[in-house]
């Protein structure tokens, strides 16, 4: 297994158009997160999954956004309508739901949106 | 809300000399705070955990100190490398949550 794996790595759209993102997590971590990074801040929270189980949404940040992860592996995050304000770094994240290892996220390198 | 703050945004440190960036929290019932390290143009990496019930941990040339009466935290890097240039974040998390709470980090610049 080689981590976390993010795609693309850039994306560069129109303003109006929907974009997605996949995020394939370490195999044996049944937890996904999805964060979004603003230039100069940290990671800020947007939704969590255990298997397929969406279990936290409210922190999306409009119903623009929704993420799936159908078959409790890979998950993706569309944005629609893109809005320039959606141009950020978004991480993904995987951990175990058990152990030590619950707490320790371990985040692929990031899908970099650019909305013109 | 959670409120995390660091004390220094930027922090400019000679090779060899060991460094220290400080991280304030605000929300009482945090009960565990990891230390994620980003270099860029990539995602956070975990670099050590505590548990509110302990005041010290030690890693690999780093070292944590937990001081839940003021509600700050410390990262102490030994020997400090140019590899350990990076943004550096504190993430206080509620034990029962999920969600790590990650402030603006403390950027830490290794200098020959």
């Amino acid at each position: 297994d080689t981590g976390v794996s993010q795609n693309p790595r850039h994306k560069i759209t129109k303003r109006g158009q929907n974009v997605t993102f996949r995020c394939d997590p370490i195999s044996e971590h049944n937890r996904l997160y999805w964060y979004r990074q603003t230039l100069g801040q940290g990671p800020e929270f947007l939704t969590y999954f255990q298997n397929e189980a969406q279990l936290e949404k409210s922190r999306l940040l409009s119903d623009r956004f929704s993420a799936e992860r159908p078959k409790g592996s890979f998950s993706t995050l569309e944005i629609q309508r893109t809005e320039q304000g959606d141009s950020a770094m978004y991480l993904c994240a995987s951990s175990d739901s058990t152990g030590a290892g619950a707490n320790v996220l371990t985040f692929g390198a990031g899908s970099r949106l650019t909305v013109l | 809300g959670e409120s995390v703050g660091l004390h220094l945004p930027t922090l400019s440190v000679q090779e060899g000399d060991n460094s220290i960036i400080n991280c304030a929290y605000s929300n009482s019932a945090s009960d565990y705070f990891i230390w994620y390290k980003q270099e860029s143009g990539k995602g956070p990496q975990f670099i050590i955990d505590i548990r509110s019930n302990m005041d010290k941990r030690q890693g690999q040339r780093v070292t944590v100190l937990l001081n839940k009466t003021v509600k700050h935290l410390s990262l102490q890097i030994a020997a400090t490398q140019p590899g350990d240039s990076a943004v550096y974040f504190c993430a206080p998390r509620q034990d029962s949550g999920y969600a790590l709470n990650f402030g603006k980090g403390t950027s830490l610049l290794v200098t020959p």
